[in-house]
C-alpha cells in the first residue's frame, strides 16, 4: 500500500496570508490527524477527522481549521499567518474505527516558513 | 489532561550497547502507548507499540515494557547500530486519536 502523502512539501508565506495543506491517507484509513512540530513545542495535536467529521480538536486558535473529503483526503487551513506558525505540519492516518488506540502512520510533512 | 515526560533528552551509547528510554504518563485511563523514531528530515516512523493489557512486547532488537501501576513505559534497544541514531518519541492518548507526545530523546550510537 502507498503511504501517507502530503503536499506541498515546502511552503514560504508572508505574515497575514493564508495557507492550505493537503494530506492523502493510506488507502482504507478513514481517520486523519494533524500535528504541528516545532523545536520548542515538540509534536502537538491540532485536530482529527473521521468520515468527514471533526472528531477531536487540540488547543489551537480558530485560525487553524481543517476538513475531510468523502475519499478521506484532508486539508488544513491556516489563516492570517503569524511568524510563530512556522513549523513542520504532519498528518497521520489510522484505521481508528472507534477512535481508541489505533496505530497512526505519518506523512512526510509540509515545512511551512512564515516571513 | 495527559502529561507525558520522557528521559533522558539525549543519550549516547557505543555501538553494540543497549539503550533505554523511559516515559511516564499521568492519565491512568491511557491504554495504548506507541514509540516513534524520527531521523533527521524524515517523518516519525512507528517502531513498536504496547497496549495496557500486556506488560512487554518485543520485536527483534526492540522491546517495550509497561508498568501500569507506576504509569511508565520504556523502550529498550539492544545491540545498537549506527542506523539507530535518531530522535525517539513516546506518546500516550489524551482521548481518541489525540496523542500527547513526549519531548523526544536524541539517541546517538557511536561507532
Amino acid at each position: 500500500k502507498a503511504g501517507v502523502t502530503q503536499t506541498p512539501r515546502y511552503l514560504i508565506k508572508t505574515r497575514g496570508q493564508q495557507v492550505t495543506l493537503s494530506c492523502s491517507p493510506i488507502s482504507g484509513h478513514r481517520s486523519v490527524s494533524w500535528y504541528q512540530q516545532t523545536p520548542g513545542q515538540g509534536l502537538q495535536f491540532l485536530f482529527e477527522y473521521f468520515s468527514e467529521t471533526q472528531r477531536n480538536k487540540g488547543n489551537f486558535p480558530g485560525r487553524f481549521s481543517g476538513r475531510q473529503f468523502s475519499n478521506s483526503r484532508s486539508e488544513m487551513n491556516v489563516s492570517t499567518l503569524e511568524l510563530g506558525d512556522s513549523a513542520l505540519y504532519l498528518c497521520a492516518s489510522s484505521l481508528a474505527e472507534t477512535g481508541e488506540g489505533y496505530e497512526q502512520y505519518f506523512g512526510p510533512g509540509t515545512r511551512l516558513t512564515v516571513t | 489532561g495527559e502529561n507525558v515526560e520522557q528521559h533522558p533528552s539525549t543519550l549516547s551509547v557505543q555501538e553494540g550497547d543497549s539503550a533505554v528510554i523511559k516515559c511516564t504518563y499521568s492519565d491512568s485511563a491511557s491504554n495504548y502507548f506507541p514509540w516513534y523514531k524520527q531521523e533527521l528530515g524524515k517523518r516519525p516512523q512507528l517502531i513498536i507499540d504496547i497496549r495496557s493489557n500486556v506488560g512487554e512486547k518485543k520485536d527483534q532488537r526492540i522491546a517495550v515494557t509497561l508498568n501500569k501501576t507506576a504509569k511508565h513505559f520504556s523502550l529498550h534497544i539492544t545491540e545498537t547500530q549506527p542506523e539507530d541514531s535518531a530522535v525517539y518519541f513516546c506518546a500516550a492518548p489524551l482521548w481518541g486519536q489525540n496523542f500527547v507526545f513526549g519531548p523526544g530523546t536524541r539517541l546517538s550510537v557511536l561507532p
